[in-house]
């Protein structure tokens, strides 16, 4: 059973617009959560994450919101760019757990 | 951010081949992973190390095995590779305290025929 929900397999935004990606997650324990951006060919780069003490993290054109009675998670890019085209993986963990619990990717596709 | 690299980042080899993939880092991080990663599938852990010495196997199972001698280096070997181990091989590593972040190297692009 996918305890971390990336249900949009890809996303087409234009150019200057804003970017949405969501993330939904059924495990209430997870405690930290992730976003990483992956070009084809290329290892994951860490993007930006958020501790579930808090419902609002901002990292220059990257915010992500946590609803944690939604179970819920986004990632907003503003302005999108052509260099954001790549996939988003959100991923999650529960305390001094190791491993992260990653969810299945979402194609950003930015139109010039 | 971590310096971490793997070889070969592009690798075509026969069925029943032997098989290293490295991964080495230069942060003196502890935890050291592998996760294997088809097209619009999630990542998946096949293995992970907290240090020298510790090996552990991740939630996917898999026919290869790891070693963590030293600190920098956690190679991943498939003793007999079949066309279904075909995928892309990512590395990764994280401090053991202070941080939940881990930093992957590019991927090793496996293709058995």
């Amino acid at each position: 059973d996918q305890q971390v929900k990336q249900n949009s397999p890809s996303l087409s935004v234009q150019e200057g617009r804003i970017s949405i990606l969501n993330c939904d997650y059924t495990n209430s324990m997870f405690d930290y959560f992730l976003w990483y951006k992956k070009y084809p060919a290329e290892g994951p780069t860490f993007l930006i994450s958020i501790s579930s003490i808090k419902d609002k993290n901002e990292d220059g054109r990257f915010t992500v919101f946590l609803n944690k009675s939604a179970k819920h998670l986004s990632l907003h890019i503003v302005p999108s760019q052509p260099g954001d085209s790549a996939v988003y993986f959100c991923a999650a963990k529960i305390g001094s757990n190791y491993q992260l619990i990653w969810g299945a990717g979402t194609k950003l596709i930015i139109k010039p | 951010e971590a310096d971490i690299y793997q070889t070969p980042r592009y690798l075509v080899i026969g069925t029943g081949k032997k098989i290293t993939l490295e991964c080495s880092q230069t942060m003196g991080h502890d935890k050291m992973y592998w996760y294997q990663q088809d097209p619009g599938m999630e990542l998946h852990l096949i293995h992970y190390s907290y240090g020298v010495n510790s090996t552990e196997k991740g939630d996917l199972s898999s026919e290869s095995t790891v070693s963590r001698i030293r600190t920098e280096h956690f190679p991943l070997t498939l003793e007999s590779a079949r066309p279904s181990h075909t995928s892309q091989y990512l590395c990764a590593s994280g401090p053991l305290a202070g941080g939940n972040t881990i930093y992957f190297g590019e991927g090793s692009w496996l293709t058995v025929v």
